[in-house]
């Protein structure tokens, strides 16, 4: 069965940073999404992208954040300048059709900010 | 103000029993509904959702959910507990004003006894 991939299942960082989370969504859906889970938290939205462009953000999503689809498999959240507040779960989903707003998730990116 | 709500935070029912989680939401137009579930470490599984029609839907691993327009509720049931099913349980939503996003309840923890 297709899934969503996500590398590093880890990734440790110091304040100030720049990081990048990579995601492999499934190879025929046309939507994509970031979504952040602090520790004991629910998880929240941070951004959908369609046709190489941002359909929807949130508020957390500020100019620290961006998302790239650098080729046709990858899909990319770059975090600037990372904070501490940064450290959470970072989950990837795609979906096949906006109709159908059905999103499969990928297992996540656990960033530690130190 | 639009939410999605779980009123329980921790549930512990013991193995075999019957099980209910609750939801509720509150938002204009009914959205469509869904439940997630996060096994410890990993990602989230959608169990099963809501679009319209059948207003009980039934889902994966003897999951099953019933919709209840006058009540807001889209509580989540299974009739008998198996260990492997000790998790955190999301209750969610996507508006029917929104393009993409996923609006998460603050989960509920279900622990089994043995």
């Amino acid at each position: 069965e297709p899934e969503v991939t996500q590398t590093p299942s880890h990734q440790v960082t110091q304040m100030g940073q720049e990081v990048i989370l990579r995601c492999v969504p499934i190879s025929n859906h046309l939507y994509f999404y970031w979504y952040r889970q602090i520790l004991g938290q629910k998880v929240e939205f941070l951004v959908s992208f369609y046709n190489n462009e941002i359909s929807e953000k949130s508020e957390i999503f500020d100019d620290q954040f961006s998302v790239e689809r650098p080729d046709g498999s990858n899909f990319t959240l770059k975090i600037r300048s990372t904070k501490l507040e940064d450290s959470a779960m970072y989950f990837c989903a795609s979906s096949e059709n906006q109709g159908v707003r059905e999103q499969y998730f990928g297992p996540g990116t656990r960033l530690t900010v130190t | 103000a639009q939410s999605v709500t779980q009123p329980d935070i921790h549930i512990t029912v013991s193995e075999g029993a019957s099980l209910e989680l609750r939801c509720n939401y509150s938002y204009g137009a009914t959205p469509y509904l869904f439940w997630y579930v996060q096994s410890p470490g990993q990602g989230l599984q959608l169990l099963l959702k809501y679009f319209s029609g059948d207003t009980l839907v039934q889902g994966i691993k003897g999951f099953e959910a019933e919709f209840k327009r006058s009540q807001s509720s889209f509580n989540l049931r299974k009739p008998s507990v198996h260990w492997s099913d000790a998790a955190e349980y999301f209750c969610a939503v996507v508006p029917y004003s929104s393009a993409s996003k996923i609006i998460f309840g603050s989960g509920t923890r279900l622990s089994i006894r043995p």
